[in-house]
Formats: structure tokens, C-alpha cells, sequence
């Protein structure tokens, strides 16, 4: 069973906080790692993508993958309201000759103004 | 045109109409896909086609019948749906489903918001 666990929230900051999302997955082959944002009524758009273990950042967006625990992170610094949105986690899971991205039920994110 | 487009927008059917969805894809990649959408669930990938062949089906039912003509356009069929059937469909495309790696990347349409009465 691929699966993919996320919190569902909503996980609540403040403006100008640190929003922390957490993701788990049950595939151990698993190499690459996505996150996507999708905005209430539209389709969700890739923010960040990591295949290493340790940290990637890309502006106020940064990755954390740690392969061993089978767990990745998003982190988004200074907060703004315009980042509420649902976060969806996306390991890459291998089947049948093919590899397909598996979606976690994803986070949804509130920043306070 | 740009990216990935999906029509309708918004669809309204009864459970014994037949309609069709339509995706088109303008990014020169190589596969696409259809997933279903439905509130306090994860994404659900219902078909995938690489090259216009289809290569997983992920046991949907039959009154969803996709086809893909060519690498670029991409419809789901359907057919006397069920109001539980009710649900954004996306479409994406990707470059490729072979390679553990970013051309696994998926770029989505805007959707097509289908509601059975």
C-alpha cells in the first residue's frame, strides 16, 4: 500500500511566522519528492521538488527530506496571507515499469494577518 | 494557448446524459493523465497515457472511458454517471513516467467542475 500521510490542519501562524508541513510516506524507493500548493477552487501548482536528504531552499520555501525516516518537510518563512492555501505532499512511488506521483489529503495552511 | 487547458470549466448532467471532457496540452510532453478530485480526499489518479497509449487504470469504473488520439489531447467519456461521481477532474501532462526524476513532474489544468444530479 503507497501511502501518504499529511495533517490535515488547518495549521494556523501568524503573519511573518515560520508554517512548518509535515509529510510521511511508506514507499522506501522512493527518490523524488514534491510539493504543491493549490488555492480553494484551482488546481495546484509545484512549489518546490527534492531528491537529496538535507535541506533545499528556494526563497521563503525550504525542503527538508530525510530519507531513513521516510519524512519530508516544507518550511515557509515571513509568512504572508497570500500562502493560504492547501499544501500537498508528492513522493514519486515506482510501479509497473513506470513511476507515478502518489498525493498526500494535504495541509491546509491560515496565516493570520 | 499555454500549459495545460481543460473545458468544460463547469459541466451539470444527469445520470443519464453522456458527455465528454477534453484536455489539451501545449508543453511537448509525453504523458498525461486524468485525476479525480473530491472533497477531504487525497487526489485520485484514475488513467494514465504515455506516448497515447495507456498504461495504468487505477480499476475505474467503466462509465468513465478515456481516450487519447495523440501525445497533446487527452478526453474522459462520460456516461451514466452517479451523483458520487460529482467532483473536479484534473488533467496534467508530464515529460515522462519512466525516469525516477523531475520529468515525472506534473503540471495540472485548471480543472472541469462536474456536478450529477
Amino acid at each position: 500500500q503507497k501511502e501518504v500521510e499529511q495533517n490535515s490542519g488547518p495549521l494556523s501562524v501568524p503573519e511573518g511566522a515560520i508554517a512548518s508541513l509535515n509529510c510521511t510516506y511508506s514507499d522506501r524507493g522512493s527518490q523524488s519528492f514534491f510539493w504543491y500548493r493549490q488555492y480553494s477552487g484551482k488546481s495546484p501548482e509545484l512549489i518546490m521538488s527534492i531528491y537529496s536528504n538535507g535541506d533545499k531552499e528556494d526563497g521563503r520555501f525550504t525542503a527538508q527530506l530525510n530519507k531513513a525516516s521516510q519524512y519530508v518537510s516544507l518550511l515557509i518563512r515571513d509568512s504572508q496571507p497570500s500562502d493560504s492555501a492547501t499544501y500537498l505532499c508528492a513522493p514519486l512511488y515506482s510501479g509497473a515499469g513506470s513511476y507515478q506521483l502518489t498525493f498526500g489529503k494535504g495541509t491546509k495552511l491560515s496565516v493570520i494577518p | 494557448e499555454t500549459g495545460v487547458t481543460q473545458t468544460p470549466r463547469h459541466l451539470v448532467m444527469g445520470m443519464t446524459n453522456k458527455k465528454s471532457l477534453k484536455c489539451e496540452q501545449h508543453l511537448g510532453h509525453n504523458a498525461m493523465y486524468w485525476y479525480k478530485q473530491s472533497a477531504k480526499k487525497p487526489l485520485e489518479l484514475m488513467f494514465v497515457y504515455n506516448f497515447k497509449e495507456q498504461t495504468e487504470n487505477n480499476s475505474v469504473p467503466s462509465r468513465f472511458s478515456p481516450e487519447c488520439p495523440n501525445s497533446s489531447h487527452l478526453f474522459l467519456h462520460l456516461h451514466t454517471l452517479q451523483p458520487e461521481d460529482s467532483a473536479l477532474y484534473l488533467c496534467a501532462s508530464s515529460q515522462d513516467i519512466t525516469a525516477n526524476s523531475g520529468a515525472n513532474v506534473l503540471t495540472f489544468g485548471a480543472g472541469s467542475r462536474l456536478t450529477v444530479l
